[in-house]
């Protein structure tokens, strides 16, 4: 089956700095790719769309200059916290819609952010 | 704004009983509904999915029922074991879109 790996699978670190999340689509080229952010005992919520060579799509409420994604290439869709504070700790999981099926979307394991 | 729910955020069942995950949601559009599988510290695994033109699927000890008519779905485990522990998401696709949404969750313990 297709297969979406992220990193790093955890990360830890200060309060103002900022973090990088990858997520790459190992077998499958994905003109979509999709981050969420799920927090303790709580559902995913969708953050962005990422499209390959164009602007993501952020959801409502979520800072578009906070959280930058980059989607470089088919393979690969990454997500960078800036300055990031206690409250952006949280477990970051992306997905990769396969080909042009829009229904079918595989996801990643999660990045797990922890803020000091 | 449009939601998809669940009714029971812990279901407790025996090792060997049959386990009922139940879903509602609110966008009577919605024409693609998912059930996942999150394990702790895991991203979602497909379980397995329904379309609205269904009322049921079954899968490998797995079932899936749709009623249209009260907005409702559920997930039904046969024979459930330990691993079967964790939390479960409905999940749906509104038509002409490709943006999933997730419902509150599900968390099962299985006990021995």
């Amino acid at each position: 089956g297709a297969v979406v790996s992220q990193h790093p699978s955890r990360v830890i670190c200060k309060s103002g700095t900022s973090v990088k999340i990858e997520c790459r689509s190992l077998d499958f080229q994905a003109t979509t790719m999709f981050w969420y952010r799920q927090f303790p005992k709580q559902s995913l919520m969708l953050m962005a769309t990422s499209n390959e060579g164009s602007k993501a799509t952020y959801e409502q409420g979520v800072e578009k200059d906070k959280f930058l994604i980059n989607h470089a290439s088919l393979t690969l869709s990454t997500l960078t916290v800036t300055s990031a504070h206690p409250e952006d700790s949280s477990f970051y999981i992306c997905s990769a819609e396969h080909g042009h099926n829009q229904e079918t979307q595989y996801f990643g394991p999660g990045t797990r952010l922890l803020v000091l | 704004g449009e939601s998809v729910g669940l009714h029971l955020p812990t279901l407790s069942v025996q090792e060997g009983d049959n386990s009922i995950i139940n879903c509602a949601y609110s966008n009577s559009a919605s024409d693609y509904f998912i059930w996942y599988k999150q394990e702790s510290g895991k991203g979602p695994q497909f379980i397995i999915d329904i379309r609205s033109n269904m009322d049921k699927r079954q899968g490998q000890r797995v079932t899936v029922l749709l009623n249209k008519t009260v907005k409702h779905l559920s997930l039904q485990i046969a024979a459930t074991q330990p691993g079967d522990s964790a939390v479960y998401f409905c999940a749906d696709f509104t038509g002409g879109g490709n943006k999933l949404t997730f419902g509150t969750g599900t968390q099962l313990k299985v006990e021995l």
